[in-house]
């Protein structure tokens, strides 16, 4: 199995600039989880799916974020426009929803300008 | 909510000795998992080692072991025989088990082996 795939692995823009991160879960797996890393606020959950449905967003921080999973094997998270204060590590995790093993893909390090 | 704190932003030892880190949580469930992740500078986070609360057994896997004190919350991680590989970012996270799985972290502890 080739694991969590993100793309791209980085990303650089400009403030005003439309992003979209993408990710593709383990296959058979159920749950999705999109996760933010950056230093004052560590790792923090944006929004999971199961079953592609979204079933909690309140991690999300504004109406610039919005998360999208049309199939059980790919996700986006959209942001637009983008601010500097975006710039993180942004993850995407996978389990079988009853295993609660979550497994990571290598993460996307947004840069905004 | 559940929240989860790590009082060592970072430890240093040398190759070879042993090492814990600690971590405390709290909440009211009384079923729930707890995990520890591994982010080295590739930044890849890999689960080290979970536990399930309604197991008194501490969790094992080769040179990693917990200390589980429910009545406390408190998990520790020790690291056996420490290696340069170990070197690190270390979360505890935790996760309840019926409704949302989603995972809680500590805000972590940078391990350096030294050799």
């Amino acid at each position: 199995d080739a694991g969590v795939i993100q793309s791209p692995r980085h990303e650089v823009t400009e403030m005003g600039q439309e992003v979209t991160l993408r990710c593709k879960p383990i296959s058979g797996h159920n749950s999705l989880f999109w996760y933010r890393q950056t230093m004052m606020r560590g790792l923090e959950l944006l929004i999971y799916f199961n079953n592609n449905v979204p079933i909690d967003d309140s991690g999300m921080p504004e109406d610039r974020f919005s998360a999208k999973m049309p199939n059980a094997s790919f996700s986006t998270l959209k942001i637009q426009p983008s601010e500097p204060r975006d710039s993180a590590v942004y993850f995407c995790a996978s389990s079988f929803r009853g295993l609660n093993e979550q497994f990571f893909g290598p993460g996307t390090r947004l840069t905004v300008l | 909510a559940q929240t989860v704190t790590q009082s060592q932003p970072e430890m240093s030892v040398q190759e070879a000795e042993t090492v814990t880190l600690s971590c405390t949580y709290d909440t009211s469930e009384s079923n729930y998992y707890l995990f520890w992740y591994k982010q080295p500078p590739s930044r890849q986070m890999i689960l080290v080692i979970r536990q399930e609360a309604y197991k008194q057994q501490n969790a094992t896997e080769n040179r990693f072991s917990v200390n589980f004190q429910k009545a406390a919350k408190s998990f520790s991680l020790k690291i056996s025989d420490s290696q340069l590989g170990d070197t690190a970012m270390y979360f505890c996270a935790f996760s309840i088990i019926q409704g949302a799985q989603k995972l809680v972290f500590g805000q972590g502890t940078r391990l350096t082996i030294n050799p």
